[in-house]
């Protein structure tokens, strides 16, 4: 069993504030690593997928960078907006067909 | 855009009953996958399918379940005989590759539930 764990679980933020949060993987058998951002009663969409080490992508405010030796990877959001609020997941992809997801950050941001 | 779309959205069955959840991909994706919520668990992977056959599935994915890709356009999860803990959120996603350098899109899901 795949173990991939997010934290922290939630993030109360005020609009304005930057902030990030953790994804850790198995840093054995990596192929990808995969982000998704989740809001409430629509489809998960996809952010990034980042398949080397020391991969930083960016999208907008939202950024990330991966480190497969260590098995982790970081989400950035600068200046987070209430239109940020979601649950952002990660999810780990080894030589399989199989995603492999952590439980998730639930990001709030207050106006 | 493009989309994955999932019917019903909700689905309330008796245990033991025989349910069918229906996806449509999008249209040019050759790998097709359903996953699960159970609610306050992870999501979990289900099974994988790609060039008409099943590519990989899970634990989960016993002889209860099984997929079809009747008709090229519809993508459809049936469970034989329903037991409680299938309550959950079921996703269908579709890419156009493996998921390795792209995305899968996912659908919106289908509550099931079942009493």
């Amino acid at each position: 069993i795949l173990n991939v764990e997010q934290s922290p679980q939630s993030l109360h933020v005020q609009e304005g504030d930057s902030t990030n949060f953790t994804c850790s993987f198995p840093s054995s058998n990596f192929y990808a690593l995969h982000w998704y951002r989740w809001e409430t009663a629509k489809s998960p969409e996809a952010l990034f997928v980042m398949t080397l080490n020391g991969d930083e992508k960016k999208k907008g405010r939202i950024s990330a960078t991966l480190n497969t030796k260590e098995g982790y990877s970081y989400l950035y959001i600068k200046g987070s907006q209430p239109e940020d609020s979601a649950t952002y997941l990660c999810a780990f992809k080894d030589a399989g067909n199989m995603l492999t997801f952590g439980g998730g950050t639930r990001l709030m941001v207050k106006p | 855009e493009p989309e994955v779309t999932q019917t019903p959205s909700h689905q309330v069955t008796q245990m033991g009953q025989e349910v069918i959840l229906r996806c449509v991909p999008i249209s040019n994706h050759l790998y097709f996958y359903w996953y699960r919520q159970i609610l306050g668990q992870k999501v979990e992977f289900l099974v994988s399918f790609y060039n008409n056959e099943i590519s990989e599935k899970s634990e989960i994915f016993d002889d209860q379940f099984s997929v079809e890709r009747p008709d090229g356009s519809n993508f459809t999860l049936k469970i034989r005989s329903t037991k409680l803990e299938d309550s959950a959120m079921y996703f269908c996603a579709s890419g156009k590759e493996g998921q390795v350098n792209t995305e899968a899109f996912f659908g919106q899901g289908t509550r099931l539930t079942v009493v």
